[in-house]
C-alpha cells in the first residue's frame, strides 16, 4: 500500500538555523514526491516537486530512492516560513491523486 | 479566475441530515479532486472526475456519500444522513489532465463539517 511518514508533528527551530523535514514513503513503483505547504489561514498550495529539481523559497528535497526519503531542507530558517508543511507522492497511473502524509508543523522563533 | 472556490465554507448539521458542498475548479482544468482531512491528519483522497466522468472512488466513500460533476465544469458532493464520524473538512482541487503541468493540483478552501 502507498504510505507518506512524516515523523514528526512539530518543528521548532529558530531563525537563521537549519531545517530538515523528514519525509519516508513506501510504494511499489516509481512515484511522484511533493511538498505541499499551508500558511496560517491560507488554502493548500505547491511548494515543490522532485521531478522539477527547483529551489523555492530557498527550500530543496531530495528524491533518495534507496532510502525511500524525500526530506524538505532550507539552510536558514525565516519567521516567515512557519506553517504546515505535508509530504504527498502520486503516479500518473493513478489518475494523479495524493496520498498525503500526516503533516509536520515548523514553528520559526526569532 | 480567483482559483478554485468552495461552498459554503461552513456547516453546522445534526446527525441523520443530509449536507451538500459545492466545488468550481479553475475554469480550464478538466480533473477535479475530493478530500476530506480530520484533525490532525493529511488531507485523504475521496474521489475524482475527469470531465464529467468519476474515474475513481475510495473506500472512505461510503454509500451516503455521492459525487457528481454533470456538465464537466462544478462539482457537488452531498452526505446522506450524516454521522458525528464525517466531521472533517472536505478539500477540493482541480488539475489539468494529461500533459504540461498536470500533476499540480490546485486547492479550495475547504468546507468545514461539523455534525452535531
Amino acid at each position: 500500500a502507498q504510505r507518506v511518514t512524516q515523523p514528526e508533528k512539530l518543528l521548532s527551530v529558530f531563525k537563521g538555523a537549519p531545517v530538515e523535514l523528514k519525509c519516508n514513503y513506501s510504494y511499489s513503483g516509481s512515484p511522484e514526491l511533493f511538498w505541499y505547504v499551508q500558511y496560517s489561514r491560507q488554502r493548500l498550495q505547491l511548494l515543490l516537486r522532485h521531478i522539477s529539481r527547483e529551489s523555492i523559497k530557498g527550500f530543496t528535497a531530495d528524491l533518495n530512492k534507496g532510502e525511500t526519503s524525500f526530506h524538505l531542507k532550507k539552510p536558514f530558517a525565516q519567521e516567515e516560513d512557519s506553517a504546515m508543511y505535508y509530504c504527498a507522492l502520486t503516479r500518473r497511473e493513478y489518475g494523479n491523486k495524493l496520498v498525503f502524509g500526516a503533516g509536520t508543523i515548523l514553528r520559526v522563533k526569532s | 479566475d480567483t482559483g478554485v472556490s468552495q461552498n459554503p465554507r461552513h456547516k453546522i448539521t445534526k446527525r441523520g441530515q443530509n449536507v451538500t458542498f459545492r466545488c468550481d475548479p479553475i475554469s480550464e482544468h478538466n480533473r477535479l479532486y475530493w478530500y476530506r482531512q480530520t484533525l490532525g491528519q493529511g488531507p485523504e483522497f475521496l474521489t475524482y472526475f475527469q470531465n464529467e466522468a468519476q474515474l475513481e472512488k475510495s473506500r472512505l466513500l461510503s454509500d451516503r456519500f455521492s459525487a457528481e460533476r454533470p456538465k464537466g465544469s462544478f462539482s457537488t458532493l452531498e452526505i446522506q444522513r450524516t454521522e458525528q464520524g464525517d466531521s472533517a473538512m472536505y478539500l477540493c482541487a482541480s488539475s489539468l489532465g494529461a500533459g504540461g503541468s498536470s500533476y499540480e493540483q490546485y486547492f479550495g478552501p475547504g468546507t468545514r463539517l461539523t455534525v452535531t
